[in-house]
């Protein structure tokens, strides 16, 4: 059974500062691996997406990169902004049968604060 | 365009009763999830449709669970005599259609199992 674990569940930084959140799975057959953040009451939007056969994403101030074998997956924020802080959620998906579905970790919570 | 969107928003529930949560995924999008969100876990898979098929409901936690997605677009997720366990956000995405597409959620339903 595929588990995803999120490191820390739990960061805060002053505004401006870079950061990495760590994301790793057990299961090295993905397809494909999603960063999502998540604002307080709201759903999930989803922030870059990594196929397996590539090593990283990029979206402005957001770099995410994939290590299958290892089973890793890094997103690094530059010069984080307070309107960064939400929670932030790794998910993979791996083709099971006639499923699609995601296997979420359980998330770092990030606060920037000025 | 129109994202996903979900009602009702909240719903409050007393044991024992049903519930009907309702999704209407992106125009044209072929596919359509739903997941359970406990607080301050990650989302946890239910079950997955591609059009009206529902092809993966490994993740429905008991018979009381059922979903359905009759004429391929708007998904109705019920749940039969509610227990305070069923008490999470419930959230719905959509993909335009196959493995490799970024999932889209809409902003779940709060569930509140008194």
């Amino acid at each position: 059974k595929q588990e995803v674990t999120q490191i820390p569940a739990a960061l805060s930084v002053p505004e401006g500062e870079n950061l990495v959140l760590n994301c790793s799975f057990t299961d090295s057959a993905i397809y494909n691996l999603q960063w999502f953040r998540q604002d307080p009451g709201k759903g999930l939007t989803s922030l870059l997406l990594i196929q397996s056969s590539q090593r990283e994403q990029t979206s402005g101030r957001l770099n995410a990169s994939l290590d299958k074998s290892s089973g890793r997956s890094t997103l690094y924020i530059a010069a984080s902004q307070p309107g960064d802080s939400a929670t932030y959620l790794c998910a993979v998906r791996r083709l099971t049968g006639g499923g699609n579905k995601l296997t979420f970790g359980t998330g770092t919570q990030l606060k920037v604060e000025l | 365009g129109a994202g996903v969107s979900q009602s009702p928003r909240y719903k409050v529930a007393k044991r024992g009763q049903d519930v009907a949560l309702r999704c209407d995924p992106i125009s044209g999008h072929v596919s359509l999830f739903w997941y359970q969100q406990a607080l301050g876990q990650g989302p946890e898979f239910l079950t997955y449709f591609q059009n009206e098929a529902q092809l993966d409901k490994s993740g429905l936690p008991s018979d009381r669970f059922f979903a359905e997605r009759p004429e391929g677009s708007v998904s109705t997720l019920k749940i039969q005599r509610t227990q305070q366990e069923d008490s999470a956000v419930y959230l719905c995405a959509s993909s335009l259609a196959g493995y490799t597409d970024t999932q889209y959620f809409g902003p779940g339903t709060r569930l509140t199992v008194l």
